[in-house]
């Protein structure tokens, strides 16, 4: 099946640990998506990557990570500089401007 | 600052009824529209896109879209209780989507 894998499903972070959500896709979409959202609120970009080695900081860039070393995967790392990381994560590709998400990530620090 | 606005609600309508969610965008970079149904801890799917002016129907539902406003639209005939939800507008330039802070739609049995 195609789709967008995005794991853990849950996931908790103690104070000043680095954590990695995994988002894998095979869509052989060129483009991908890290957004993350709080209770009541919408999606906010995080970090985008519309082409392998090279990636694009969103709108709350500050205190994360990201990789894009193959087509297929856009690991975002939550670093201990993100102060206030418990949201649910968001991983989308695209090839236009649909995107099409995985199931999320939901992090919590404890 | 590209900003996507729609009306946070809550929403409800009974069954049956039509149910009109709004959406206003600032950008007029913006050249494609998105509506996207999230359920309570799931993810967004896509329900609807629009990307030219007028009225686009798919079953239940219509988008609507006027550029000239800067105003999308989406109307759901018929509503259902399994259509409560929380529903994203987004739109989109140069591949990305910004997205508003969604609408929660109830529908009552």
């Amino acid at each position: 099946d195609g789709g967008i894998t995005q794991s853990p499903k849950y996931l908790f972070r103690k104070e000043g640990q680095n954590v990695t959500l995994s988002c894998e896709q095979n869509l052989n979409h060129d483009a991908m998506y890290w957004y993350r959202q709080d209770p009541g609120q919408g999606l906010r970009l995080i970090y985008y990557s519309q082409i392998v080695n090279d990636f694009q900081k969103g709108d709350i860039a500050e205190g994360y990570s990201v990789s894009r070393e193959k087509k297929e995967s856009f690991p975002l790392t939550v670093t201990s500089a993100q102060k206030n990381p418990t949201a649910f994560y968001l991983c989308a590709s695209s090839i236009t401007e649909e995107a099409f998400f995985g199931q999320g990530t939901r992090l919590t620090v404890v | 600052q590209k900003e996507v606005e729609q009306n946070s609600g809550p929403l409800s309508v009974p069954e049956g009824a039509i149910a009109s969610l709004n959406c206003t965008y600032s950008d007029r970079g913006s050249q494609s529209f998105f509506w996207y149904r999230q359920y309570s801890g799931k993810s967004p799917e896509l329900i609807m896109f629009i990307y030219s002016n007028g009225d686009k129907e798919d079953g239940r539902f219509t988008a609507q879209l006027n550029k000239a406003s800067q105003y999308v639209s989406l109307l759901i005939r018929d509503s259902q209780p399994s259509d409560s939800a929380t529903y994203l507008c987004a739109g989109g330039a140069a591949r990305q989507l910004t997205f508003g802070s969604g609408t929660q739609l109830t529908v009552l049995p």
